[in-house]
């Protein structure tokens, strides 16, 4: 059974860091791109980075390029996004897809709330 | 970057009408286009693929349709469970942009 776990959500000031992280099960996690992607309280769907199977291609949205990094380990079957210089307009669930042309598969999500 | 466009923003009809969403990219993007299903509180499904592919598991009442720039959503009889909002998105290219939903109640 394929399984996304995100973890690493929380309240961080304006300014602060964070890093997601999302355990990846039940497939071949190193032949997939992985996607991050996240939802504002009450919005819609933003998608925010990409990550090919090997992690030598990468690609962000320009509202978090220069501040978020998406990086996998394919040993430890973790992606990851790691997120510099929050802006309260970052607060939203995170989630974490698989991508096979379309996201068959989501993570649960983790909340990242960004407030003073 | 490419811009999806659903339209309506929301819509609201009776158990078994037929539905219709609509999603327009702002340049050609082949069938690279997926449909998401949202039901409040929940992580999106995935829905179709390709424009057209219905995704495993995915009643045989939703359909997709298109190709370029104009693709549709359709759920053929309406169902209560149905109630939901509904995402197209563009993977044609980076950044790989979601329309800005559509929000689906019972009449």
């Amino acid at each position: 059974e394929v399984q996304l776990v995100e973890s690493g959500g929380g309240l961080v000031q304006p300014g602060g860091s964070l890093r997601l992280s999302c355990a990846a099960s039940g497939f071949s996690f190193s032949s997939y791109w992985m996607d991050w992607v996240r939802q504002a309280p009450g919005k819609g769907l933003v998608w925010v980075s990409r990550i090919n199977g090997d992690g030598s291609s990468t690609s962000y949205a320009d509202s978090v390029k220069g501040r978020f990094t998406i990086s996998r380990d394919n040993a430890k079957n973790t992606l990851y996004l790691q997120m510099n210089s929050l802006r309260v307009e970052d607060t939203a669930v995170y989630y974490c897809a698989r991508d096979q042309g379309g996201y068959d598969y989501w993570g649960q999500g983790a909340l990242v709330t960004v407030s003073s | 970057d490419i811009q999806m466009t659903q339209s309506p923003s929301s819509l609201s009809a009776s158990v078994g009408d037929r539905v219709t969403i609509t999603c327009r990219a702002s340049q050609g993007i082949s069938n690279y286009l997926a449909w998401y299903q949202q039901k409040p509180g929940k992580v999106p499904k995935f829905l179709i693929y390709a424009a057209s592919t219905l995704q495993s598991g995915v009643p045989s009442r939703f359909s997709g349709s298109g190709s370029g720039t104009d693709f549709t959503l359709t759920i053929s009889s309406l169902q209560p469970e149905d109630v939901a909002t509904y995402y197209c998105q563009n993977y044609y290219s980076a950044p790989e942009t979601f329309g800005q939903g559509t929000k689906v109640e019972i009449k």
